[in-house]
């Protein structure tokens, strides 16, 4: 079957450092998407993972283990702006349509 | 203006009423889908789209129709609301498959069936 797990709540200090893991089966896993939604807002893009190891974009990053079937979403220079929902979402290479989790909320206290 | 747009943005009916939510994107993007989101159950997929006339079903589709006559268009028809339906409704397009397989999403429409 299908499952994905993530952490519900998530809080942090400003500047500091935070870790969103993230644990999926997924019938031919293609691929790991991360989006952002503050509230009230759309989902929004972050990044992607194909290939295991560590995507770079700014002061985030996303690691993908195929093998663990597992990735992270890594947050630095925590900023009050980054307070919002996470989600990871896993695709198929059947249809590369991704499944959302129920997310991650990030509270960052200044 | 370019990019997905998504109206009404909100809605409130009634019980029994049939509701039509459209949604437009001006990228030619081949998928077209439609998710709710409620608390405690994140994004779901209700219907999907891989080109017009294809459509298919997603997660949660039952009580919903949907219709993808022209590619930039994919609107999404309650037939008869029912209370449990009261939700966010959001719009996304992509072309699967390329690069990072990224989601565009509209704006969301937030129906509220009485």
């Amino acid at each position: 079957g299908q499952s994905l797990e993530q952490p519900s709540e998530v809080t942090a200090v400003e500047g500091a450092i935070v870790q969103i893991n993230c644990t999926y089966q997924t019938s031919g896993f293609y691929g790991l998407s991360w989006y952002q939604q503050h509230d009230g807002g759309a989902p929004t893009f972050l990044s992607y993972n194909a290939l295991d190891g560590l995507e770079e974009t700014g002061r985030f990053s996303s690691f993908l283990s195929r093998s663990d079937s597992y990735g992270y979403l890594l947050l630095q220079e925590l900023q009050m702006k980054d307070s919002a929902s996470y989600f990871c979402a896993p695709s198929s290479g059947g249809s590369y349509i991704p499944t959302f989790g129920r997310g991650t909320s990030l509270i960052v206290h200044p | 203006d370019a990019g997905i747009t998504q109206s009404p943005r909100y809605k409130i009916t009634e019980t029994g009423r049939q509701v039509t939510l459209m949604c437009h994107q001006t990228w030619s993007h081949s998928y077209m889908f439609w998710y709710r989101q409620d608390l405690g159950h994140g994004l779901r997929l209700i219907y999907y789209s891989a080109a017009a006339d294809i459509t298919d079903k997603g997660e949660v589709p039952d009580g919903y129709v949907v219709s993808r006559s022209k590619t930039e268009n994919f609107p999404l028809t309650l037939e008869s609301a029912t209370r449990s339906q009261t939700s966010v409704y959001f719009c996304a397009s992509n072309n699967p498959g390329q690069g990072a397989n990224e989601q565009f999403f509209g704006p969301g429409t937030r129906l509220t069936v009485l």
